[in-house]
């Protein structure tokens, strides 16, 4: 079974930083770019960042361009999102999903919730 | 900066047909941008139902059909059925590595 599993989430004061984690099993992982996208509790989903099958690719949302960073471990299938200077705005949902080519982000994880507040 | 735009809300009859859009505040959706539609309930992740404008993925019934509409994409559902009462969300390939959100349809079957 294909499978993404997010971990890392939680409770952290501006300013601060979060490694979220995603473990990816049931598939060739270095066949697939990995995205990761947020959502808001009852708000819309937000495109973040995404890294390459090889880990030398790399893109962000502007909104976190240069407070998050983006890197895979193909010998243990996850993928890190590194995230610093956290702004309140930040509060959300965090899912990881694949992408094969130009395939579609399929399957999800079930997510992982950041809070940023003091 | 450019926004994708998607329809707040929309309603439909069960075994009516609705089609959802999604455009640009400035040009025009085509093939180009790599147009696919997700579709999510709540308290669950995003599932996928189209990609590539038209290709179903697996599992989705054919009553969902995806398509370029003037200058948008669209995804219409022929024959809704009330489970199909949903959270939509189409995304786009803006390049350099960029894909964009809408901000999502509220589909309600009634």
């Amino acid at each position: 079974e294909v499978q993404l599993v997010e971990s890392g989430g939680g409770l952290v004061q501006p300013g601060g930083s979060l490694r979220l984690s995603c473990a990816a099993s049931g598939f060739t992982f270095t066949h697939y770019w990995i995205h990761w996208v947020r959502q808001v509790p009852g708000k819309g989903l937000v495109w973040v960042a995404r890294i390459s099958s090889d880990g030398s690719g790399k893109n962000f949302a502007d909104s976190v361009k240069g407070r998050f960073t983006i890197s895979r471990d193909n010998a243990k299938n996850t993928v890190d999102l590194q995230m610093n200077s956290l702004r309140v705005e930040d509060t959300a949902v965090y899912y990881c999903t694949r992408q094969g080519g130009t395939g579609p982000f399929d399957p999800w994880g079930q997510g992982t919730l950041v809070t940023v507040s003091s | 900066q450019t926004v994708v735009t998607q329809e707040p809300s929309l309603s439909v009859s069960p075994g009516g047909t609705v089609t959802l859009t999604c455009g640009l505040t400035s040009g025009s959706v085509s093939t180009n941008y790599y147009p696919s539609w997700y579709q999510q309930t709540p308290g669950q992740p995003p599932r996928a139902l189209l990609y590539q404008t038209s290709t179903r993925s697996s599992g989705v019934p054919n009553r969902f059909s995806g398509s370029i509409l003037g200058n948008k994409a669209a995804l219409t559902i022929t024959g809704a059925q009330s489970d199909d009462g949903s959270d939509y969300y189409c995304v786009l390939y803006m390049g350099s590595g960029i894909s964009l959100f809408g901000g999502g349809t509220k589909l309600t079957v009634l």
